[in-house]
């Protein structure tokens, strides 16, 4: 199985601050890396597809890059409905995995 | 807009069989995509368990192949999970998602609300 791990665990940030997250593939997924928003009590969210690609309706500070083993999803100044744990998965092969998240907090 | 409903018991004994059924609305379970389901224990990530076609075609995470069935029942617009000899690990949230192509391979861009299972005796 394909390893996800996501870097920091959990953050706290201001409103309006720049948010980076990263997640590391143990094998190279090329672009196939999706992310997810989980707000407590709520079903997760897509939001980028294939690395970079934002789903239609998610805000544009959203954005995301990388490829091989390591992807960045970034948050250019955020807001306070972004407090959420933020997941990726890779499908490059089965199973599909998930990285342990990383939990946004407004500081 | 696509929507999907989680619903089943909330509480499992040991040892017994876990089942769910994802309802279907505003699209077609026989339109072409692949149906997951995924779930997220207390305090931890979020795990596939499987996902199935319209045909019947099924792929399953090896980590519960073993206990794990996954039906579709096109006529009704509904899947299943089926999960037995669960044991308390089997406590989580359970998710039914929508892939977004007819690959296996891709991301789920449809959920339903999540539906509280916890195994206790």
């Amino acid at each position: 199985d394909i390893q996800m791990t996501q870097a920091p665990s959990s953050l706290s940030v201001s409103v309006g601050d720049r948010v980076t997250m990263t997640c590391q593939a143990s094998q190279a997924v090329f672009k196939n890396l999706n992310w997810y928003q989980k707000r407590p009590g709520m079903a997760p969210k897509l939001l980028v597809y294939e690395t970079s690609n934002l789903e239609p309706g998610v805000p544009s500070r959203f954005s995301g890059s990388g490829s091989g083993t390591h992807f960045t999803l970034t948050i250019s100044s955020l807001q306070p409905e972004d407090v959420a744990t933020y997941y990726c998965q890779h499908y490059e092969n089965l199973p599909l995995t998930f990285g342990g998240g990383t939990k946004v907090e407004i500081k | 807009q696509v929507q999907l409903q989680e619903s089943g018991p909330g509480l499992v004994k040991p040892s017994e069989t876990l089942s769910l059924t994802c309802s279907v609305s505003g699209y077609s379970i026989r339109s072409g995509s692949y149906w997951g389901w995924i779930r997220q224990s207390p305090g931890k990530g979020l795990e596939w368990i499987g996902s199935i076609y319209h045909n019947g075609n099924t792929y399953y995470n090896p980590s519960v192949q073993s206990r794990v069935t996954i039906l579709v029942d096109p006529s009704n617009n509904q899947f299943s999970l089926w999960l037995n000899s669960v044991t308390a690990a089997d406590t989580a949230v359970y998710y039914c998602a929508r892939h977004k192509t007819s690959m296996i391979l891709g991301y789920f861009d449809f959920w339903g609300q999540g539906s509280l299972v916890a195994v206790s005796s």
